[in-house]
């Protein structure tokens, strides 16, 4: 079963304007959620992160919300730029049992178009 | 090193050959964890490795599959009696700690099994 959902496989923004990825999850053990972009034949890096104990966390251009009732989070990013073009992957954590590992969602394809 | 290295980059093998592949974490990282990403997939877990815990070894896919860590540090991803399907970039991550800081990647080990 799939813990970490991310159900728009592919995302196309015109430059300047808003970009929003979204995550759901279903286990309420994790505490801990990451987003990560990769690019073509790079492994992934870390973009941001958000606390179980916030709703919100921003870094320059980019902020991600988290619901915990709803279990879903998003990842903004404004304003979007070409170099943005990426996978956007979230992931989760928590403190034990099955959710004691960083859970990967499918991924997200971005395309900022110029 | 400064970042998780992997090797090789890319490695051809022959259906039923057995293929090792290596990752050299961050130095001080106690978390290291293996994960897989087939053409047009998500990132999916493997096994994880945690200080001198067990490993979790849920994700792997079959008993083919096999993994260690030596002294804590650099880990060898081991597949026995390749398979087509096991054609995919294998990637490894390392963190401080089990969540809270960010993981980091290698590029990952691109195997295809011809």
């Amino acid at each position: 079963d799939q813990q970490v959902k991310q159900n728009s496989p592919s995302l196309s923004v015109q430059e300047g304007r808003i970009s929003i990825l979204n995550c759901d999850y279903t286990n309420s053990m994790f505490d801990y959620f990451l987003w990560y972009k990769k690019y073509p034949a790079e492994g992934p890096t870390f973009l941001i992160s958000i606390s179980s104990i916030k709703d919100k966390n921003e870094d320059g251009r980019f902020t991600v919300f988290l619901n915990k009732s709803a279990k879903h989070l998003s990842l903004h990013i404004v304003p979007s730029q070409p170099g943005d073009s990426a996978v956007y992957f979230c992931a989760a954590i928590g403190l034990g049992g099955a959710t004691n590992k960083l859970i990967f969602g499918t991924g997200t394809l971005l395309a900022v178009q110029p | 090193g400064a970042g998780v290295s992997q090797s090789p980059s890319n490695k051809v093998t022959e259906k039923g050959k057995d293929v090792e592949l290596r990752c050299d974490p961050i130095s001080g990282h106690t978390a290291l964890y293996w994960y897989r990403q087939s053409l047009g997939q998500g990132l999916e877990f493997l096994i994880y490795f945690q200080g001198n815990s067990a490993p979790d070894k849920s994700g792997l896919p079959s008993d083919r599959f096999s993994a260690e860590r030596t002294g804590g540090s650099v880990s060898t991803l081991t597949i026995q009696r390749t398979q087509q399907e096991d054609s995919a970039v294998y990637l490894c991550a390392s963190s401080q700690t089990r969540g809270g800081t960010e993981a980091f990647f290698g590029q990952g080990t691109r195997l295809t099994v011809v």
